[in-house]
């Protein structure tokens, strides 16, 4: 089975573009959440989606947002860019992101903002 | 705001040695418990979960989880150099701002030849 597959891996902007960040979740996975990662700063949690529906939203600016597609394919945008985004963009499918369902990561899309 | 608390390291062990990860939560009612390893650069990686008091194996892994004293370690037995990485205990959280898993900051682990 396939695992979570993001794309692109690497990215660099400069200050005040937009970025979208896609991710394709395991087979039968209807949960996908999004975590930013930082030096220092651990996991940080973005928001979770569930079914094209926004379930969970962590602490973070509006410039951050996100969607889910039928297929439970999702993307992330984040716009007006600044330097402080630069990070490793992590998402996680899981089955329900409920109960006992573990979460899975993909590879991740480094973003560098210049 | 629900927290779990690692000590950030770095442990050092000896290869061969036993590598002693240790994890602490502040929901009482947490039901499940993750360990990932991480390495520099790459994403995290579930290595073992955990549901019931007692201890779980898994090759040269074992979890321990403890509810009553609200932790939950990870042993890695015969450490390798390639165990050097940053362990990560998570515990499940049910949705809200913190997501539905809330990870500890981890823990650096260094196996020295």
């Amino acid at each position: 089975k396939a695992g979570v597959t993001q794309t692109p891996r690497y990215l660099i902007k400069t200050r005040g573009q937009q970025v979208t960040l896609s991710c394709s979740p395991i087979s039968g996975h209807r949960s996908v959440s999004w975590y930013q990662q930082t030096p220092g700063q651990g996991l940080q949690f973005l928001f979770e989606y569930f079914s094209e529906t926004q379930r969970n939203k962590g602490n973070f600016p509006g410039r951050f947002s996100g969607r889910q597609f039928s297929n439970s394919r999702s993307e992330m945008n984040v716009s007006t860019l600044e330097l402080g985004d630069s990070a490793l963009y992590l998402c996680a499918s899981s089955l329900d992101g409920q109960g006992y369902s573990p979460l899975h990561f993909g590879n991740g899309t480094r973003l560098t903002v210049t | 705001q629900k927290e779990v608390e690692q000590n950030s390291g770095p442990l050092s062990v000896p290869e061969g040695a036993i590598a002693s990860l240790n994890c602490t939560y502040s929901d009482r009612g947490s039901q499940s418990f993750f360990w990932y390893r991480q390495y520099s650069g790459k994403s995290p990686e579930l290595i073992m979960f955990i549901y019931s008091n007692g201890d779980k194996e898994d090759g040269r892994f074992t979890a321990q989880l403890n509810k009553a004293s609200q932790y939950v370690s990870l042993l890695i037995r015969d450490s390798q150099p390639s165990d050097s990485a940053t362990y990560l205990c998570a515990v499940m959280n049910y949705g809200g701002s913190q997501g539905n898993l809330i990870f500890g900051k981890g823990t650096k682990l260094s196996v020295k030849p």
